[in-house]
Order: C-alpha cells, then structure tokens, then sequence
C-alpha cells in the first residue's frame, strides 16, 4: 500500500520562530489533508490540498503531487500550535494517515 | 448540528469481552471510517464505509467487524477483546475534508 512519511518527528522551537513540516507520499494520490492534533487528543483540519498552495492566516500549505511531497509552513510560531500535525492521503478510497510531527512551542 | 459524535468516551474491559463502539453524524456524509491511535504510530484505518450497506478494510482490520445499516450510523464491533485492541479509536465522516469525533479511550486487561 501507499506510505507516507512526515519529518521531522520532533520539534521544539521558541515562541515566535518559523517552522517546516515535510510529507512525503510514495505513489499518486488524489487529496491530502493536513491535521492539528491539539493536546487535548482532538483531530482539526487544517488544510484540503490536493495540489499547489493554500494560506489562512499564519499557517500555509503546499503540495507537489508530480513530485509527492506537501509542506505545511507556521509562521511566528505560537504555544497554541503545539502538539502533533498529521498529513493523510487519499488514494482508492483509503485515507492514510503519516506519522506526524510532533510540535513543542517554548514560551 | 452535532458533526461526528462517539460513544462512549471511555471504556475499560477485560480479555474475551465483546463491545460495540459507536458513531453517528448528521451531515449525510457518504464516506465514514473508523481508525486506532496508538502512540508513536498515527492513525491507522480500521474500516470504512463508501456508503449504506457498503463496507471495506483498512490497513488494520483484524479483530473487528463494521456494518452500515443507514447513513447516519457506523458501529464498530469488537467481538473478543485482546489487550493488543488497547488504543485511541476515532470515527471520521466524508474525506473533504474529513470531521473527526472526540475519539472513544478503550483499555483492554
């Protein structure tokens, strides 16, 4: 089956830094969402992108499916951001989740 | 307007018991699934469901059984508990964007 690799597994960062979340995707997909797992255990959807790039507010995202990989980018980072991103692809009706990048903001 | 709710939040069992884990939405979502968090290895598919009456496995489907008698509904069923079934497990509807529920804790002794 597809897999689906996101680097780095960790990071921690000061309060204010910028940061780059990698997702990499073995074969052709048709979407991929991005996920914030909050330390609460809840799952928010972060983005819907399938290919080129979106933007709301600090936080932007962009997919190369001819190349496949996705890139989610926060900017002037901030401690609600903590916890763990996921990217998941879409392929034949199966959602694959990677195994997320856990993000720690130091205040 | 509720989205994907799960129930219950917390369970605990032991060995050899059954249990049935539920979830409902009401969007008129198609596509539901069902999928285990367990640490250090994402969320991993269980099963899914394109539709009533139409169900498949995921990565990790052994050990459990789904149906999908309306559309509202998709109960996952744990027939005979092992503790490998400890985890987090999270229902989700549609897939664009997916809406997850707040996820049901089961401990399994």
């Amino acid at each position: 089956g597809i897999q689906v690799e996101q680097s780095p597994p960790d990071l921690i960062l000061q309060e204010g830094a910028n940061s780059t979340l990698r997702c990499n995707f073995s074969d052709s997909v048709n979407n991929l969402q991005w996920f914030h797992q909050n330390p609460w255990g809840q799952l928010i959807n972060l983005f819907y992108i399938p290919s080129g790039t979106k933007q709301n507010g600090r936080l932007s995202a962009t997919t190369v499916a001819t190349e496949r990989y996705s890139l989610l980018y926060i900017s002037s980072s901030q401690t609600t951001d903590s916890g763990v991103y996921f990217c998941a692809v879409d392929r034949d009706d199966k959602i694959i989740f990677g195994k997320g990048t856990r993000l720690h903001i130091l205040p | 307007n509720a989205g994907v709710t799960q129930t219950p939040k917390f369970q605990v069992l032991k060995t050899g018991q059954s249990m049935t884990l539920q979830c409902a939405q009401d969007m008129n979502h198609e596509y539901m699934s069902w999928y285990r968090q367990d640490p250090g290895m994402g969320l991993r598919l269980i099963h899914y469901s394109v539709g009533a009456g139409i169900t498949d496995q995921g990565e990790v489907p052994n050990g459990y059984n789904v149906s999908r008698s309306t559309t509202e509904d998709f109960p996952l069923r744990l027939l005979s508990a092992a503790p490998s079934q400890t985890s987090v497990y999270f229902c989700a509807s549609t897939y664009q964007p997916q809406h997850f529920g707040d996820g049901t804790r089961l401990s399994i002794l």
